[in-house]
């Protein structure tokens, strides 16, 4: 049971570059979440998802977009890469009803220059 | 709007002594919360949660947290603090009906040997 896996684990890109994060999981979670993180300042939700096919923004949005076509699966794609999006990207996943607690990935360390 | 504040970057404690650290919200209505743990380099990990009923609740790695409605907190404590306790301590809430949950800037904890 790998729980929620990420790729990639690092990445640098070039201001103006696109990419996409990859988050998976494999516990028929309906709740997927997506975070970023920066030093003193926690976890800002960018987006999130409450089943496939439904997507909500988050407090963070702009600049990315995603989408949710299986109950697995949910990228996050960053368009016209900044160097505000230099962070750690965290995807989660949790079963809602009364349990609601989240289960972390890894994470993706990205750097914009 | 809702929040939640851990008023403290970082609590210093000696190994063995009991540890505290703090942790206030605000929202309207009922309120789920929760803690999690972050170790160097990985994603956040559950610790525990209130939802209802008693108001100490006990979680992972002997922590417990006390619920306390008048004074709006949720405290993490242990008895008796270990080395590998020191991580980054964060404090989470949700509002029922709501899918996101809110987390504070956490709380860096250093166990002194």
């Amino acid at each position: 049971n790998a729980g929620v896996t990420q790729t990639p684990k690092f990445r640098i890109l070039k201001i103006g570059q696109s990419m996409t994060l990859q988050c998976t999981q494999d516990m028929n979670h309906n709740y997927m979440y997506w975070y970023r993180q920066d030093p003193g300042m926690g976890l800002k939700l960018i987006y999130y998802s409450v089943g496939a096919g439904i997507t909500d923004k988050g407090e963070v949005p702009n600049g990315y977009n995603v989408s949710r076509s299986t109950t697995e699966d949910f990228p996050l794609r960053l368009e016209l890469a900044a160097p505000s999006q230099t962070s750690v990207y965290f995807c989660a996943s949790g079963s809602g009803g009364t349990t609601y607690e989240q289960y972390f990935g890894p994470g993706t360390r990205l750097t914009v220059t | 709007a809702q929040s939640v504040a851990q008023p403290e970057d970082q609590v210093n404690v000696a190994e063995g002594n009991p540890l505290t650290v703090k942790c206030t919200y605000s929202v309207s209505g009922n309120p789920y919360l929760f803690w999690y743990v972050q170790y160097p380099n990985r994603g956040l990990q559950f610790l525990l949660k209130y939802i209802t009923g008693d108001n100490l609740v006990k979680g992972s790695y002997g922590f417990e947290a006390e619920f306390n409605k008048s004074q709006t907190s949720f405290h993490l404590k242990k008895p008796s603090a270990l080395v590998s306790d020191s991580a980054l301590y964060f404090c989470a809430v949700r509002v029922r009906r709501d899918d996101k949950i809110i987390f504070g800037k956490g709380t860096r904890l250093h166990i002194l040997p």
